[in-house]
């Protein structure tokens, strides 16, 4: 079972650079999520997706964007990194019925760094 | 603002002792989850509470979720090394789940 698959795994990227994280989940969910975690600060939300078609920003969107095109894909674009954005990365999905979001299951990160 | 605010933010224990996670808010919620990370992994879900004044107990965790449905707790009886790690509780204010910043527990032998 792949559940959600996350790459890369490891990314070292120059200022000024773009790249995108990929996220992919096989399970039908139609929430999905990206998550960055930095010491001490728990996992804090970059930017959701309700179903296909459909995103929104979380608490810290800024220097990110995202797209839903099919249920499965939900890629995070980094415009022009900058070394504040040198974090780990989670993706996760979710079933949702009614504005209810059940228990979120997670990629196993990308670390990436930003020099 | 942190709408989810856990404390203490680190405790390290040993082996056999008792101890207690918190999870406050000023907001409501409909239900709280409780995830714990081991270092190198995504959360892994450990329950959801739903009901105010609900208690849920896995193995030797107790998990309760406040009468106004603001706060929650989590109780370890006798931590066990396996016990080490990162402990999150989030919520769904809205739409998306938000979480709180975690609580590192380190079990000692």
């Amino acid at each position: 079972n792949a559940g959600v698959t996350q790459t890369p795994k490891f990314q070292v990227l120059k200022t000024g650079q773009s790249m995108t994280l990929q996220c992919a989940q096989d399970m039908n969910h139609e929430y999905m999520s990206w998550y960055r975690q930095d010491p001490g600060m728990g996992l804090r939300l970059i930017h959701y997706s309700v179903g296909a078609g459909i995103t929104d920003q979380g608490e810290v969107p800024n220097g990110y964007n995202v797209s839903r095109s099919t249920t499965e894909d939900f890629p995070l674009r980094l415009l022009s990194a900058a070394p504040s954005q040198t974090s780990v990365y989670f993706c996760a999905s979710s079933y949702a019925t009614g504005g209810y979001t059940g228990e979120l299951f997670f990629g196993e990160g990308s670390r990436l760094t930003v020099l | 603002t942190q709408l989810l605010e856990q404390s203490p933010q680190f405790l390290s224990i040993q082996e056999g002792e008792n101890l207690t996670v918190y999870c406050n808010s000023s907001s409501v919620f409909s239900s709280l989850q409780w995830y714990r990370q081991e270092p190198g992994e995504g959360p892994v879900l450990l329950v959801t509470v739903v009901t105010g004044g609900e208690v849920k107990k896995l193995k030797r965790l107790t998990f309760q979720f406040g009468d106004a449905r603001k706060d929650s707790s989590l109780h370890i009886t006798a931590a066990q090394p396996g016990d080490t790690g990162l402990y999150l509780c989030a919520g769904v204010p809205g739409t998306a789940l938000i979480f709180g910043k975690g609580t590192t527990l380190s079990v000692s032998s």
